[in-house]
């Protein structure tokens, strides 16, 4: 079974912190993903990395930055949080793209709840 | 911009009845379609795809119609269950795209005994 986790389920922090947020997959997928879901608006795309030290820009990657010095692992940093941030953050994995079958599919971390105060 | 329109919002069916929860897309060069399903306090999970060369396609209980023409597609659960209560994310992407999923804005099913 594909095991994506997530540094932490529930963090608290004040405007202004530096946060990481951490995300390790272990079935050796090349695409990485980072979203925030938020009642009424689903899942938005903050960043993806389709190789390691690749990243592209989601929907919404005012705020935040990333990091993936290992293909098993890509970081979320929020460099000085805000409470805008305050939300669920999900990280997924998927394989290399390619025709058909399971390949597309994106296989999700639990979550972190972010409050930021 | 939100590519992917999907209502309703939230919905409340009976046990043993039909669940139908509708997306409508933008985007003409989408042509991977899934839906994903999210319990509370776990990550969402593939539950069903289709392609665009199929109207159709059923897994079990779960059944997903596309109308290609309208640019429609819809989620069926039949003899509805109260352990299909979960938040239903549609989705849709484009081959090749690093699998990239523009996402609906979700519809939270319950189902009630």
């Amino acid at each position: 079974d594909v095991k994506v986790t997530q540094s932490s389920r529930y963090l608290v922090k004040r405007t202004g912190e530096k946060v990481f947020l951490e995300c390790v997959q272990d079935m050796d997928h090349e695409n990485m993903f980072w979203y925030r879901q938020d009642p009424g608006l689903g899942l938005r795309l903050i960043y993806f990395s389709y190789d390691v030290k690749m990243k592209e820009k989601g929907d919404i990657p005012e705020g935040y930055s990333v990091s993936r010095e290992k293909k098993e692992r890509f970081s979320l940093i929020l460099e000085s949080a805000s409470t805008n941030q305050t939300s669920m953050y999900l990280c997924a994995s998927s394989l290399a793209p390619g025709a058909g079958g399971t390949r597309e599919t994106q296989y999700f971390g639990p979550g972190t709840r972010l409050l930021v105060l | 911009q939100q590519q992917v329109k999907q209502s309703p919002q939230s919905l409340i069916v009976q046990k043993g009845g039909i669940s139908i929860i509708n997306c409508a897309y933008e985007n003409t060069a989408f042509d991977y379609f899934p839906w994903y399903q999210q319990f509370p306090g776990k990550g969402p999970a593939l539950l069903i795809a289709i392609r665009p060369d199929v109207s159709e396609k059923k897994e079990g209980r779960f059944t997903i119609s596309f109308n290609k023409s309208a640019k429609q597609f819809s989620l069926h659960i039949m003899d509805s269950q109260p352990g299909d209560s979960a938040t239903y994310f549609c989705a849709a992407s484009i081959t090749g795209t690093a699998s990239k999923l523009t996402f609906g804005t979700g519809t939270r099913l319950q189902v009630t005994l």
